[in-house]
């Protein structure tokens, strides 16, 4: 089961906005509205910073936003602060009741 | 707030048994909301999901690792466990474990909501 494609970096400046994209096929991301991402800094685990495509949990900034069209989901970063600097992970559920994972994409704030 | 704790031992030798335990406290694991679930992450590299377990006992196991992997859940004590068997040194990693939230009220949700805080599992002879 091969991951979800990423891009491996993508860099910001501060204030700037920033786009990572999940790209699947249409038996996960393209079938389902089942998409989450997560924010992942060194050592820690995991942070869910949105499911469904584009729900913010409780606590996660109005700054984090979800989107897809497609085979293809989009995470947005706008107004990027240092603290953003981390991996961050997209999953879909799939047609045969698994998840994949994105290969992680490093966010570096310039 | 839910909290997940990941524990056993942080070595395997090679072709022996990984076995690892994930207590849930705070939440119940025979709630129907939720599956369980298996993540791991070998170092510096990205996340693999490993499987997942719902409290009635039916799971679903990546393709990759389908033929290793054994996940059970102990409902006395709230825990579930995973089992991964012929271990190489290339399943050295950071097992994570974590709740997969499958419904909110009525609607179909899939997400990893809360996660434990990771076990460093070494391969190694």
């Amino acid at each position: 089961q091969s991951a979800l494609t990423q891009p491996a970096s993508v860099s910001g400046s501060p204030g700037q906005s920033i786009t990572i994209s999940c790209t699947g096929t249409s038996s996960d991301v393209g079938g389902y509205n089942y998409v989450s991402w997560y924010q992942q800094h060194p050592g820690k685990a995991p942070k869910l910073m949105i499911y469904d495509v584009n729900k913010r949990p409780s606590g996660v900034s109005n700054r984090f936003s979800g989107s897809k069209s497609g085979n293809t989901a989009s995470l947005t970063i706008s107004g990027l602060q240092a603290e953003d600097e981390a991996c961050y992970y997209c999953t879909s559920y799939t047609s045969t009741s698994t998840f994949r994972f994105g290969g992680g994409t490093k966010l570096t704030v310039l | 707030q839910v909290q997940l704790q990941e524990s056993g031992p942080g070595l395997v030798k090679p072709s022996q048994t990984l076995s690892l335990t994930c207590t849930v406290s705070n939440g119940s694991i025979t709630s129907g909301h939720y599956y369980w679930s298996w993540i791991r992450q070998p170092p510096g590299e990205g996340l693999e999901w490993i499987g997942y377990i719902s409290y009635s006992g039916g799971t679903y196991y990546n393709p990759s690792l389908k033929s290793r992997v054994l996940i059970s859940v102990d409902m006395s004590k709230n825990q579930f466990s995973l089992k991964l068997s012929s271990v190489t040194a290339a399943d050295t990693a950071v097992y994570y474990c974590a709740r997969v939230e499958i419904l909110t009220g009525h609607k179909p949700v899939y997400y990893f909501d809360y996660w434990g805080q990771g076990t460093l599992i070494t391969v190694s002879s």
